[in-house]
């Protein structure tokens, strides 16, 4: 079965533009969640969706924004772009928040650097 | 929030040594998963493991959740083994919000 699944692989930005991450979780899994790692640090959590609802948001601008699709892929919305921006951006799938079943798969993540 | 704290933060081994990881967490958890992170960027899932203890080959790993601790123990290790190892932690008192928050890492070489 194929894993979490992330495009693009790389990205190269200018300040100010906007970009659009992608991810489609395990298939199954109905939770996406996004984080956020820069080099050196642990991953940061960004957001949490669940049923294509939002059910969790992390310490970021609302420069920052997401949704959940009905097939329960997601897309992370990042607008006016800062160099701090940059980072390696990961995606995460498990089965039901909360729950015995929520053990989270990362993807390959996207590596997003800012110029 | 909850404060996840691993050690040691860097570890140097000679390939067939023994190791253990640790990770202190400050609240009681739902949910604590070890990740070890390849040189590519890819978090390889090791254990799901809020409490007890698990063994997959070389690898085991304890919980303690009464006592706040997980434990990652590494037997005859190879150089595959380098990389670093994460610990992240879901907290029983996060609300609606399900998040991991994620220790700094142990930055592990083991040398041939």
């Amino acid at each position: 079965d194929a894993g979490v699944t992330q495009s693009p692989t790389h990205l190269i930005k200018t300040r100010g533009q906007h970009v659009t991450l992608r991810c489609s979780p395990i298939s199954g899994h109905k939770s996406v969640s996004w984080y956020q790692q820069v080099l050196g640090q642990g991953p940061q959590f960004i957001f949490q969706y669940y049923e294509k609802e939002e059910r969790g948001r992390g310490n970021f601008p609302d420069r920052f924004s997401a949704r959940q699709f009905p097939n329960y892929s997601s897309e992370l919305n990042v607008n006016a772009l800062l160099l701090g921006d940059s980072a390696l951006y990961l995606c995460a799938s498990s089965l039901v928040p909360r729950h015995f079943e929520d053990e989270q798969y990362f993807g390959p993540g996207t590596r997003l650097t800012v110029t | 929030g909850i404060q996840v704290e691993q050690s040691p933060p860097d570890l140097i081994l000679q390939e067939g040594a023994n190791s253990t990881l640790r990770c202190n967490f400050s609240d009681s958890v739902n949910n604590l998963q070890w990740f070890h992170q390849n040189p590519w960027g890819q978090l390889i899932n090791l254990f799901y493991i809020p409490s007890g203890t698990k063994q997959n080959g070389r690898l085991s790993a304890t919980t303690v959740a009464t006592e706040r601790y997980s434990l990652l123990y590494i037997s005859s290790s190879q150089t595959t083994d380098s990389g670093v190892y994460f610990c992240a932690v879901e907290p029983e008192s996060g609300g609606s919000n399900y998040k991991l928050t994620f220790g700094k890492g142990t930055l592990l070489t083991v040398n041939p």
